[in-house]
Parts: C-alpha cells; structure tokens; sequence
C-alpha cells in the first residue's frame, strides 16, 4: 500500500528564511510521481512543483524545489526567501505507476512572520 | 483558458436532504477525479470516472454516495440522506488521457472545491 507522511504539523518560520516542509513515502512501485500542492485559508489546491520516481535531477519551481532522495523515500519542499505570502497548508502527494488516484499526506500548516 | 469549474462553492443541507456537487472539467479533459477533505486533514480519493464509465470508486462509501460523468454536462457527485459528517470540502480534478510521461505520472488540475455543511 502506498503512503504519504508529513510530522511536521505546524511551522512557524520568519518572513526571509527559508524553510524545509518534510515528506516520506511509502510504495511498492518502480514509477511514481511525487507532487506538492498549497492550500491557502481560501481553501483551493494549488499545485507547486513534480518530480518524477526517475527524473535524476531535483525538480525546482521558481522559489520552490524538491529535495528527492530516491533511497531514503523522501521528497522534502524547499521554499527559498519565504513570503507572508507563503502561509498556508502544504500537502505531499504521490500516484503510482499507471494508478488512477492520488494519495495525499496530512498536511504541514506554515506560518511566515513579518 | 478555463480550470476545472465547480458548483455551487457553498452548499448548507438539513439532515436527510440530498446533495448534488457538479464539476466540469477542464477543456479536453476527459477524467475526472473526486477528492473528500475532512477539516484538518489531507484529500481522500473517493472516485475516477471517464465519459459515462466509472474506472475506479474503491474510495466510496458503500451507501449514499454515487457518482457520474455523462457523455454531456458536468460530472455529479451526489450525496443521499446526508448526515453531519458528510460535512466537508469535495474536490474534484481533471486530466487529459492518461499518458505516461517518462519516469513519472500525468498531472491532475484541481477546481476550487464545494464546501458542504450539513445542519
């Protein structure tokens, strides 16, 4: 079975720094997708940056990258020069090879202070 | 260019009443995916369908809820004799055909969710 685990539930971090959202995994296949999605309090999922099980670079999205280190089953967020912008809930996920649904982690809520 | 569309936003139902989510996809989308979040937790995948077929509903509760996806209009999630812990943000997501990309997987496109308060 596949699974997804975030212990962070909640960061505060100054507005600046940068911050380490932290995610493992759990699965059985040779191909899956591993994706970050950011809920901010209006509630709708936005999607911020993929990497896949046999991309051998690490995947970056402007502010955002993912530190994917294949053997330890992790795949930790890195955003760079956090913004007040920044708060909100962030979600690790991944599908599996050829599978239809999502699995989602519980969520790590980052807060930025000014 | 417009996302994954879903209606209503809000939706309030007495205890025993139905509820129906709608949720069109993304143009040239033909999956469609629903997704139930429970406050202060992660999506729990409920069920995938394509165009008058349901590929994967291994995440439905067995009684009062179904799902469908007509050859036209929007995909319905439809929620009998609601109770209040059917209370929750429904979410529903698009892809274009299934193709694998190398070494990983397709992208799904999220519509901004129905919030569902039972009373």
């Amino acid at each position: 079975a596949q699974k997804i685990t975030q212990t962070q539930p909640g960061m505060f971090v100054q507005e600046k720094e940068a911050v380490t959202l932290d995610c493992t995994y759990d699965t059985s296949d040779q191909s899956y997708g591993l994706f970050w999605y950011k809920q901010p309090s209006s509630g709708e999922m936005i999607f911020l940056i993929y990497q896949g099980s046999y991309d051998e670079q690490n995947a970056t999205e402007g502010r955002y990258s993912l530190n994917f280190q294949k053997a330890r089953k992790s795949a930790n967020l890195v955003i760079s020069a956090s913004q007040l912008g920044d708060s909100a809930m962030y979600f690790c996920a991944m599908r599996g090879f050829g599978a239809s649904k999502i699995i989602f982690g519980s969520g790590t809520r980052l807060s930025i202070r000014p | 260019n417009a996302g994954v569309m879903q209606n209503p936003r809000h939706l309030v139902r007495r205890r025993g009443q139905e509820a129906r989510l709608r949720c069109s996809p993304m143009k040239g989308h033909s999956h469609v995916y629903w997704y139930r979040q429970l406050p202060e937790e992660g999506l729990k995948f409920m069920v995938y369908l394509q165009k008058e077929n349901i590929i994967d509903e291994s995440g439905m509760p067995k009684e009062r809820f179904s799902a469908e996806f007509p050859k036209e209009g929007p995909s319905i999630l439809r929620i009998q004799q609601v109770v209040r812990g059917d209370s929750a943000a429904y979410f529903c997501a698009s892809s274009p055909l299934p193709q694998q990309t190398s070494g990983g997987t397709y992208e799904q496109y999220f519509g901004p969710g129905t919030r569902l308060t039972v009373t």
